[in-house]
């Protein structure tokens, strides 16, 4: 079934640390999308691209990175891991397409630094 | 930045209807979508609009004004599945979303 994954499905971490979260979509989709999910804030865009070879920087991006090397496959990495990074990381895609461009959600990795 | 409301927690009885109202003020508009997320699992896409107007979809219906800057989501004939999360998300005019916090329906028998 087509969809997208994540990698891992959670983790522990020590705080300095780096950690890189895979994110790989099927559909063929141009852009991709890294939410961070905390309780009572709701979901807030970390990075985007747009299209493979291109990123851009969301709503909260300090201290993560990403790449886009080719069109599936969208790494989230924490250079040195800090508790305040304990969270839910969703990765999305999109057609990126005019009109609807629906986003469709990955399972999440539940991401714990301690 | 943006700014994207909508109740906190709403319980409902199994077979009754609920409204989850949104109201926003974001920088720009390019559509309103709402999802839904039930506990431990990702959001799944439910409904769009960019039109004023009702988009009616089996036992949901999605409403949008613009002008008033306000959608709700409707929730007919409530199941036991039915209680989750549900998500209002606005498009702004760079096209990148941005999310209510969510409201949480728990549906009772």
């Amino acid at each position: 079934i087509a969809g997208i994954t994540q990698a891992p499905t959670s983790q522990i971490l020590a705080a300095g640390r780096r950690m890189t979260l895979r994110c790989t979509q099927d559909m063929r989709h141009n852009a991709m999308y890294w939410y961070r999910q905390d309780l009572g804030l709701g979901l807030r865009l970390i990075h985007y691209s747009n299209t493979a070879g291109t990123t851009g920087k969301g709503e909260v991006p300090d201290g993560y990175s990403v790449s886009r090397a080719n069109t599936d496959d969208f790494p989230l990495t924490l250079a040195s891991a800090v508790p305040s990074q304990t969270s839910v990381y969703f990765c999305a895609s999109s057609e990126g397409s005019s009109g609807t461009d629906t986003q469709y959600f990955g399972p999440g990795t539940r991401l714990t630094v301690l | 930045g943006q700014n994207i409301d909508q109740p906190t927690e709403m319980t409902a009885t199994e077979g009754a209807i609920v409204q989850i109202n949104c109201t926003y003020q974001t920088s720009g508009f390019n559509g309103l979508f709402w999802y839904q997320q039930h506990a431990g699992e990702a959001p799944t896409f439910l409904s769009y609009n960019v039109l004023d107007g009702l988009e009616e979809k089996g036992r949901f219906s999605s409403f949008l004004s613009r002008s008033k800057g306000y959608s709700y989501l409707l929730l007919k004939e409530l199941q036991m599945k039915d209680s989750a999360s549900y998500l209002c998300a606005v498009r702004d005019g760079d096209y990148k979303l941005s999310f209510g916090a969510g409201t949480t329906v728990t549906v009772r028998a």
